[in-house]
């Protein structure tokens, strides 16, 4: 079975800095797809970036980019130039590319404060 | 176009008792998902369905059980509740037939169970 470890309960930044989350994982499996979701106070989940385990380049979506290290099985979030808006829980989830089905194995989340 | 939906928004119901929780997929998905996440934890995925049949299912036990429509909504049962079913329950739609097949989750039902 797949897991997803986030060691970082919580992480500070200030506004306009960057901050690097950290996500590791365990998996038999060489092919799957790694997330990074971020659920706000608000509750609802949204997706801020994907990577495909196959592709060796880094997703990156705007501030959002992705340490994917496959070899150590080490999948990092950096977010620069924090804005407030950014405060949310983070999880890290890995998806199989291998079995039926597109279930999501998340991390324990790690709260990001951000400070003006 | 309306993302996932879920009702209802809040639930409070006492030990022993059954619950329905309520999912709408959000146009031109035909798989959903249902998650429990615990306060503090993370998402702990439940089961999935697809063409009305329970597709995938995680750790928990038969008191949880689903069902999806041909509309491709989908409702989870919980029985014989437990103090340790309160949650965030969270459900996710996705399309087989997209490329990407990613997950958009809606915003959760919270069930307190006292």
């Amino acid at each position: 079975a797949q897991t997803v470890t986030q060691s970082q309960p919580e992480m500070s930044v200030q506004e306009a800095e960057t901050v690097t989350l950290s996500c590791t994982y365990d998996t038999s499996e060489s092919d799957y797809y790694l997330f990074w979701y971020k659920q706000p106070p608000s509750r609802q989940m949204i997706l801020v970036i994907r990577q495909e385990a196959y592709k060796q380049q880094n997703a990156t979506e705007n501030r959002f980019s992705v340490n994917f290290q496959k070899a150590a099985k080490s999948f990092s979030l950096k977010i620069s130039d924090s804005q407030l808006g950014d405060a949310a829980m983070y999880f890290c989830a890995y998806r199989s590319a291998e079995e039926y089905g597109n279930k999501l194995v998340f991390g324990a989340g790690t709260i990001l404060r951000v400070k003006s | 176009d309306a993302g996932v939906t879920q009702s209802p928004t809040h639930l409070i119901k006492t030990r022993g008792q059954q619950v329905t929780l309520r999912c709408s997929p959000k146009s031109g998905h035909d798989t959903v998902s249902w998650y429990q996440q615990a306060l503090g934890q993370g998402p702990q995925f439940i089961f999935q369905y697809y063409e009305e049949e329970e597709r995938q299912r995680g750790n928990f036990p038969d008191r949880f059980s689903g069902h999806q429509y041909p509309n491709y909504s989908s409702e989870l049962n919980v029985n014989a509740l437990l103090l340790g079913d309160s949650a965030l329950y969270l459900c996710a739609s996705s399309s087989d037939r997209g490329l990407r097949n990613e997950q958009y989750f809606g915003p959760g039902t919270r069930l307190t169970v006292t």
